[in-house]
């Protein structure tokens, strides 16, 4: 079956600090990759995507690879903000039949001033 | 643009009390719509998943259930509420587009079960 896998948090870090977030994955078929953030009491946003290997989705300094070879997704920033902390959730998507959407369990992101 | 509605934001109700959480969508047609629970500080949990009207599937047996009595309309009830039935209730509708398929998120129904 499809999959998602997210490295456990939280994830604490300075402002302005390098971001890395793994996600690795499982699936049938030739999923499309996304990331969601969730700002505290707030649903969850689409933050990327990436459709097909080696796409780099990116938005507001985020970005993630599609790599196929090694089935990751990995979110990474540059430089973090105090208003980058929220829940930071993996999915994938596999259109075939039936309900085919995947979320990891989330990874919470605290960035201290 | 499309815009995915929920209510009401916040509700606190005693056990073995109803429920109904209302989900609407605008400016879209024929969505997949789905129900989420998330207990506090855990992830995603699929509820139900509908394709159409009257079309539901559940993806986990509980005192919940869903129904879609309109187009954009996907409503969340239950008879008796548990304890545990306190949560973050999420309701999304996705589009797909050639072999990709986005799911969007609504605000949330943060319910809280005394």
């Amino acid at each position: 079956g499809n999959s998602v896998t997210q490295m456990e948090g939280p994830v604490t870090l300075s402002e302005e600090a390098f971001l890395t977030i793994n996600c690795t994955y499982t699936a049938t078929g030739y999923p499309s990759l996304f990331w969601y953030v969730q700002y505290p009491g707030e649903g969850l946003q689409l933050l990327l995507k990436a459709t097909k290997a080696d796409d780099k989705g990116s938005n507001k300094g985020f970005e993630a690879t599609y790599r196929k070879e090694t089935t990751s997704f990995h979110l990474e920033k540059g430089s973090v903000q105090v208003s980058d902390s929220a829940v930071y959730f993996c999915a994938l998507s596999v259109v075939d039949y039936g309900q085919n959407f995947v979320f990891g369990p989330g990874t919470r992101l605290s960035v201290l001033p | 643009s499309q815009t995915i509605h929920q209510w009401p934001a916040t509700l606190v109700q005693p056990v073995g009390s109803p429920l109904s959480l209302e989900c609407t969508v605008e400016g879209t047609s024929n969505p997949n719509l789905y129900w989420y629970r998330q207990a506090a500080g855990r992830g995603l949990q699929l509820l139900f998943y509908s394709v159409g009207i009257g079309q539901i599937s559940s993806e986990v047996p509980q005192n919940l259930s869903a129904s879609r009595p309109q187009d954009r309309q996907f409503i969340l009830s239950s008879k008796k509420l548990l304890l545990s039935d306190s949560g973050f209730y999420l309701c999304a509708w996705s589009v797909t587009s050639g072999r990709v398929e986005t799911q969007y998120f609504g605000p949330g129904t943060r319910l809280l079960v005394l």
